[in-house]
């Protein structure tokens, strides 16, 4: 069965910096994108971008471009997101997503990682 | 990718269809996938490749493209419809873009 399990809740300040975890299993994580997607309390979905962990090729929307990182450890078949310089617009709900094999479809969906920045 | 519009909100009774456009000059050249997304619960995939249905969703699901607008339709819509519903597409560099969303409610 293909999981994608997220690490927990987190309570930040501004200024700080987090990395957010997604667990892939059930499935080859080497072969398949992991995407990663905002999304703002009582708002809709943002694509920030995503990651091919076979040779860590990434690609990033332009509006996420420089202002987050992704990354994946193939050896314990994660991806991650990090996050720097919390600001309190960064408070959000943030899901991983596994696009399907030779397509851009996101079949598999994290929990989701709800982040909150206080100030 | 471009931008992709839907409507914001549109309301149905039980039994009706309910169809929801997505449009973006780009979709001529991009397949459309759609999402669904009930409260407090992570997105879910209904369709993708405009019009194809992953196992597990059922039949009353549906999705058509013309030109640059696609549309989801759920025919006989149920009460656990009632959701948001998102489109999205990538383009040739695989950069993806959703859609604003659309909330269903179904009265």
């Amino acid at each position: 069965e293909v999981q994608l399990v997220q690490s927990g809740a987190e309570v930040k300040k501004s200024g700080e910096s987090l990395k957010i975890s997604c667990k892939g299993s059930g499935y080859n994580f080497i072969r398949y994108w992991i995407g990663w997607v905002r999304q703002k309390p009582g708002k809709g979905l943002e694509w920030m971008g995503i990651i091919y962990p076979g040779d860590s090729d990434t690609r990033y929307s332009p509006s996420f471009e420089g202002q987050v990182t992704i990354s994946a450890e193939t050896s314990i078949t994660t991806a991650y997101l990090q996050l720097n310089s919390l600001k309190a617009s960064d408070t959000a709900m943030y899901y991983c997503a596994r696009q399907a094999y030779g397509d851009y479809a996101a079949d598999y969906w994290g929990q989701g990682t709800l982040v909150t920045v206080s100030s | 990718s471009s931008e992709l519009t839907q409507p914001p909100s549109m309301s149905v009774s039980p039994g009706q269809t309910a169809r929801i456009t997505c449009s973006g000059d780009a979709l001529p050249k991009q397949h459309v996938y759609w999402y669904q997304q009930k409260a407090g619960q992570a997105p879910v995939l209904v369709i993708y490749k405009d019009s194809k249905r992953p196992s597990g969703i059922p039949e009353r699901f549906s999705g058509s493209s013309s030109g640059t607008t696609v549309t989801l339709t759920i025919s006989g819509v149920q009460a656990e419809d009632e959701a948001d519903y998102y489109c999205q597409s990538s383009d040739i560099n695989n950069i993806g873009v959703f859609g604003g969303g659309t909330k269903l409610t179904v009265l």
